[in-house]
């Protein structure tokens, strides 16, 4: 069975500082990766996944994240925070090709502080 | 990605009333699944619902509370039935893209039972 741990239920950053956003997964086979952003009453929209190949996959609005298999992680960064991104950030899990059953982390809520 | 749209948007139910979510997608798509998100929770999936088919429940859900139709590749109604307020939350559909291997998601219908 897959699981996904967002650590930090909410993260606080200034604007332009660092945004980390912490997801560790585990899986039996290989997995594909997701991050997801929900920006207050709307639905999810796909920021970035990673299937194979690269490692470091680039994203939407500046985020990126790097499949790490020896860490089991798949972490959000993006360089340089802006208010626009204060969201909620769902990373999930898949496995893998043909797979379409998806496993959400609880999410991370961020704040961008002025 | 497919545009989907769902009706209504939100809605306010007394106990012990029905509700049926409408999901449109603008075009033809094979896989198409339903979420529930309970407040300030991730998302679970509830369904698969196939095209012809009964659709494909997870644990814990079950058709009688939740019905599902698919009559074509670009539409799908969830039923909330007989609705308490645990019932209060917001339903996702989403669809599979093949090629892509990834989920897009709808806009979400925000339901509050009182």
């Amino acid at each position: 069975a897959q699981s996904v741990t967002q650590l930090g239920s909410h993260v606080s950053v200034s604007e332009g500082a660092l945004v980390l956003l912490r997801c560790n997964y585990s899986s039996s086979v290989p997995p594909y990766l997701f991050w997801y952003v929900q920006y207050p009453n709307q639905g999810l929209q796909l920021l970035l996944k990673y299937t194979t190949g690269a490692t470091l996959v680039k994203g939407i609005n500046g985020f990126e994240a790097e499949f790490k298999k020896s860490e089991t992680s798949f972490h959000l960064t993006k360089p340089s925070a802006h208010m626009s991104d204060a969201a909620e950030y769902f990373c999930a899990v898949s496995d893998g090709a043909g797979s379409y059953q998806l496993t959400f982390g609880k999410g991370t809520k961020l704040s961008v502080i002025p | 990605s497919a545009v989907i749209s769902q009706k209504p948007s939100r809605d306010i139910c007394q106990r012990g009333t029905s509700l049926t979510i409408q999901c449109q997608v603008d075009s033809q798509v094979t896989m198409m699944f339903w979420y529930r998100q309970q407040p300030g929770q991730s998302l679970t999936l509830i369904a698969t619902a196939n095209q012809g088919s009964e659709a494909t429940y997870e644990s814990g859900f079950v058709i009688d509370k939740f019905p599902i139709s698919r009559p074509n590749l670009t539409f799908s109604t969830l039923t909330v039935s007989n609705m308490s307020p645990e019932d209060s939350s917001i339903y996702l559909c989403s669809v599979g893209n093949r090629v892509q291997e990834t989920q897009y998601f709808g806009p979400g219908t925000r339901l509050l039972v009182l």
